[in-house]
């Protein structure tokens, strides 16, 4: 089963615009690290954030933004103001304490921010 | 900074060959992991070693096999290459429960 979901496999938007992506994630441990990379289009993976299960608390940086809500079992990203530079494909990933250091990954969501 | 160089950016390879890919970290790193990364489907684990002469399978190991001998090195190996391995390989390193710092990748096509 798959333990990380991204339905949004493909967003399109206009720069300035707001827009969320989505993560919802299964999981039967207490304690879990949640995260978010972009991919560029160079290919590297880039770390943006981590999140333990123990802290709910909404996180800022800049114009990005993350909403970690337990009840629904979800973890969304938010850029506001996007720009043409945010085009990427973004993944959400899920650690679980009892797998170690493995992670296991969303399909990712593409977006695109046209100009 | 963290620094994950992988040997190839692009590779073409035939049906059949042993394929090479390298991967190497300058952070003292002790964790290394291979992902290939398939539209859809996201990263999928490969193989991952916690030391040196260690290693542990995946999600997806068939077909596949990795040597670390030193600290900084990964290498993945296709035995017997086949064109269902055509993928995007990504290579990562951590420090112990800590995030994966991954390197630019090497997009394989096997013909």
């Amino acid at each position: 089963a798959q333990k990380v979901t991204q339905a949004q496999t493909e967003i399109s938007v206009v720069e300035k615009e707001d827009v969320t992506l989505d993560c919802v994630y299964e999981t039967r441990d207490t304690t879990y690290y949640l995260f978010w990379y972009k991919q560029p289009p160079s290919g590297e993976l880039v770390f943006l954030i981590r999140r333990n299960s123990f802290d709910e608390q909404n996180e800022i940086s800049g114009r990005y933004s993350w909403n970690f809500q337990k009840s629904t079992s979800s973890f969304n990203f938010t850029i506001t103001a996007s720009q043409v530079v945010d085009s990427a494909v973004y993944f959400c990933a899920l650690r679980e304490n009892n797998a170690g250091n493995m992670l296991t990954f969303g399909g990712g969501t593409r977006l695109m921010v046209k100009p | 900074d963290v620094k994950v160089t992988q040997s190839s950016r692009y590779l073409v390879k035939r049906t059949g060959e042993k394929v090479f890919l390298e991967c190497v970290q300058d952070m003292d790193h002790e964790n290394m992991f291979w992902y290939r990364q398939d539209p859809g489907l996201g990263l999928r684990l490969i193989y991952f070693s916690y030391d040196v002469k260690m290693k542990e399978k995946g999600d997806i190991p068939e077909g596949y096999s990795v040597s670390r001998e030193k600290k900084e090195r990964f290498s993945l190996i296709l035995e017997s290459a086949s064109t269902n391995q055509t993928s995007m390989y990504l290579c990562a390193s951590s420090l112990s429960l800590h995030e994966q710092y991954f390197g630019p990748g090497t997009r394989l096509t096997v013909t």
